[in-house]
């Protein structure tokens, strides 16, 4: 898998955007963007994923490079429930099954 | 249940001892998925099952770990021998087979193991 490079940390305020960024310049064709984020003491939570096409749902947006050497992550309208560490992942999609490879992630602090 | 369901959630015990941590998938998830996170970093891939069969070891640190999942549902992560070492979270996720391939992995909240 393709390694990742992210900021050890980012602050953003209450209700503006949070963009977090990734660097994967050695991704592969076949390979996905991925991201999760973890919220101290739980397990890590899908947030979305893309190949190519920026993809956005009900959490965040994706906006992946047309090189596809690195994308970020949006939250819209960052709450302070959205201070977490943000992984950003780059793995093959097997047909049954995925094994996906954690870096060190982007701690985000969301402030009042 | 509704999660993925992770017991005990926490264990203490002594260097030496023998440990079983138990992961109960989503309903229906053929995938399985065991992880490690030490603190401050993050989660580690350990093996990945496919139904019974352990499709993927080769993150298993050594010999004294080994995992089973012998009816496709509940697995259990054993420990034999533990070391100070392998104090960490253990994490379990699950996946359906159209999901595990588009990679959302559906995770507990984890079984800490403290090593005395």
């Amino acid at each position: 898998d393709a390694k990742t490079t992210q900021p050890t940390s980012m602050d953003c305020a209450e209700g503006r955007a949070a963009n977090l960024p990734c660097n994967h310049s050695t991704i592969s064709g076949n390979e996905y963007v991925y991201w999760y984020r973890q919220i101290h003491s739980q397990g890590p939570q899908y947030i979305i994923h893309g190949l190519k096409n920026n993809e956005t749902n009900e959490m965040a947006s994706l906006i992946i490079t047309e090189d596809r050497k690195s994308s970020t992550l949006i939250l819209p309208h960052a709450t302070l429930r959205d201070t977490a560490v943000y992984y950003c992942i780059v793995s093959l999609v097997e047909t049954s099954g995925s094994r996906l490879t954690f870096g060190e992630g982007t701690q985000l602090t969301v402030n009042p | 249940g509704a999660g993925v369901s992770q017991t005990p959630s926490n264990k203490v015990t002594e260097k030496g001892k023998y440990v079983e941590l138990r992961c109960d998938p989503i309903s229906g998830h053929t995938a399985l998925y065991w992880y490690r996170q030490s603190l401050g970093q993050g989660p580690e891939f350990l093996i990945y099952f496919q139904g019974t069969g352990a499709a993927d070891d080769s993150g298993l640190p050594n010999d004294r770990f080994f995992a089973v999942r012998p009816e496709g549902s509940v697995s259990t992560l054993k420990i034999q021998r533990t070391e100070r070492g392998d104090s960490a979270v253990y994490l379990c996720a699950s996946s359906s087979p159209g999901q595990g391939a588009s990679g959302e992995l559906f995770f507990g909240e984890g079984s800490r193991l403290t090593v005395l």
